[in-house]
C-alpha cells in the first residue's frame, strides 16, 4: 500500500523559513517523480513543483521558484520542501504526491500557518 | 502559463441524477488532464487521468471526455458519497488546477 506522510508543519512567524518532509513507503520511491501541492484554507489546489527520480530535474510554479526548494533523499525514501521568506499567503495545507504527470497518490497533508 | 477555467463553481443535484463538470484550458493541452475528488477534511483522490482513463478502483459511474481545450467530468446516477469538491488539473505544460466545483445534494 502506498503511504505518504507529511510532517514539519506548524505555526511560523512571517519572514521565517520552514522545511517540510514527506516519508514514503509501500512503493519504489526512487522510481517515481514526486510533487508538492498546497491548498489555502477554503481555497483550491495550487501546484508548487515536482522533482524527478535522481533530482536532476526540478520544476516549480514561477511565482514560488525563488522561495521554495524541493529535494529528495532516495536512501531515506523522503521528499522535502524548504520554504523561505514565508508570508501570510503561504498559510495552507501542504500535500506531497506521487507524480505520473497526474498525481496518483497523496499524503494527508501538513498545515502551515504563517502568523505573528 | 496555461489557465484552467472550471465550471460551474457550485452545483446542486438530486440522487440518481447525471452531473457534468467542465474545464476549459487557455490553449490545447492534448488530453493532458486529470480529475480529482476531494471530500471535506481529506486529501484529493484521483478519478480520471489522460482525460478519459479511469483510475484503479474508481466507480464506473465516473467518466471523462474531451479534447483540445474543452474537457468534462460526468457522474452518472449520483450517489450520496459523491458529495465533494472536484478539481481538474492540466499537466501538459507544467501543472495548473481549476478552481474547483462544489457538488451538493438537492
Amino acid at each position: 500500500e502506498v503511504k505518504l506522510v507529511e510532517s514539519g508543519g506548524g505555526l511560523v512567524q512571517p519572514g521565517r523559513s520552514l522545511k517540510l518532509s514527506c516519508a514514503a513507503s509501500g512503493f519504489s520511491f526512487n522510481d517515481y517523480w514526486m510533487g508538492w501541492v498546497r491548498q489555502a484554507p477554503g481555497k483550491g489546489l495550487e501546484w508548487i513543483g515536482e522533482i524527478n527520480q535522481d533530482s536532476s530535474t526540478i520544476n516549480y510554479t514561477p511565482s514560488l521558484k525563488d522561495k521554495f526548494t524541493i529535494s529528495r533523499d532516495n536512501a531515506q525514501n523522503t521528499l522535502y520542501l524548504q520554504m523561505s521568506k514565508l508570508g501570510s499567503e503561504d498559510t495552507a495545507i501542504y500535500y506531497c504526491a506521487v507524480s505520473y504527470d497526474w498525481f496518483a497518490y497523496w499524503g494527508q497533508g501538513t498545515l502551515v500557518t504563517v502568523s505573528s | 502559463d496555461i489557465q484552467m477555467t472550471q465550471s460551474p463553481a457550485s452545483l446542486s443535484a438530486s440522487l440518481g441524477e447525471t452531473v457534468t463538470i467542465e474545464c476549459r484550458a487557455s490553449e490545447d493541452i492534448y488530453n493532458g488532464l486529470a480529475w480529482y475528488q476531494q471530500k471535506p477534511g481529506k486529501s484529493p483522490q484521483l478519478l480520471i487521468y489522460n482525460a478519459n482513463s479511469l483510475h484503479t478502483g474508481v466507480p464506473s459511474r465516473f467518466s471523462g471526455s474531451g479534447s483540445g481545450t474543452q474537457y468534462s467530468l460526468k457522474i452518472n446516477s449520483l450517489q450520496s458519497e459523491d458529495v465533494a469538491s472536484y478539481f481538474c488539473q492540466q499537466y501538459y505544460n507544467y501543472d495548473t488546477f481549476g478552481a474547483g466545483t462544489k457538488l451538493e445534494l438537492k
